[in-house]
């Protein structure tokens, strides 16, 4: 399968636990994006890297959220401190030359 | 402020109908708007997409019309089928711009029935 992945696809943790998840991105595509979606909406843009530079972040991601691409391959968003408002499906895309986003399964984050 | 707008938020169509989905945007300098279809429990899947040179653009059975002018797009689906059922989003972005994040639709729920 040649498409985004992500891990874990499901991840439930108790209040004020940290939690991590990651996004390969299709081999040769230079852009990722993180965004989330709550239930009944559309997703919401939180970063963007191109390579292993973050060139945007959202209000929305909070001091409490970090992002990295280390090495322009895959990224991983780290939630520190989880509140139960963070509950949600944390999507990754990434896009190439043609700009086209193309999106993973996500991840399912349920917050005790 | 929702800079895309979309609707209706929900849509029941019978099988063979045309299901039509209407967004509009604020920001001029968007130009580049995609459609994605959502199963639950899925990422959103890439459509069609469109940019302003052209007014429509055909793929299938899904076909988006673009008026500038009014700022506003559409995905028509013909001969609607069960499969079809999904939640559908459109979205809009600065193609290439410094600006890299897609902004979507809240969405519309269609229903296909059989």
């Amino acid at each position: 399968d040649t498409g985004v992945s992500q891990d874990p696809r499901h991840k439930i943790t108790k209040r004020g636990q940290n939690v991590t998840f990651r996004c390969d991105p299709i081999s040769e595509h230079n852009r990722l994006y993180w965004y989330r979606q709550t239930l009944g909406q559309g997703p919401e843009f939180l970063t963007y890297f191109q390579n292993e530079a973050q060139l945007e972040k959202s209000r929305l991601l909070s001091d409490r959220f970090s992002a990295e691409r280390p090495k322009g391959s895959f990224s991983t968003l780290e939630i520190q401190r989880t509140e139960q408002g963070d509950s949600a499906m944390y999507l990754c895309a990434s896009s190439g030359k043609r700009d086209t986003q193309y999106f993973g399964p996500g991840t399912r984050l349920t917050v005790l | 402020q929702q800079q895309v707008k979309q609707s209706p938020q929900s849509l029941i169509v019978q099988k063979g109908g045309i299901s039509i989905i209407n967004c509009a945007y604020e920001n001029t300098a968007f130009d580049y708007f995609p459609w994605y279809q959502q199963f639950p429990g899925k990422g959103p899947a890439l459509l069609i997409a469109i940019r302003p040179d052209v007014s429509e653009k055909k793929e299938g059975r899904f076909t988006i019309s673009f008026n500038k002018s009014a700022k506003q797009f559409s995905l028509h689906i013909m001969d609607s089928q069960p499969g079809d059922s999904a939640t559908y989003f459109c979205a809009a972005k600065n193609y290439g711009g410094s600006q890299g994040n897609l902004i979507f639709g809240k969405g519309t729920k269609l229903s296909v029935k059989p």
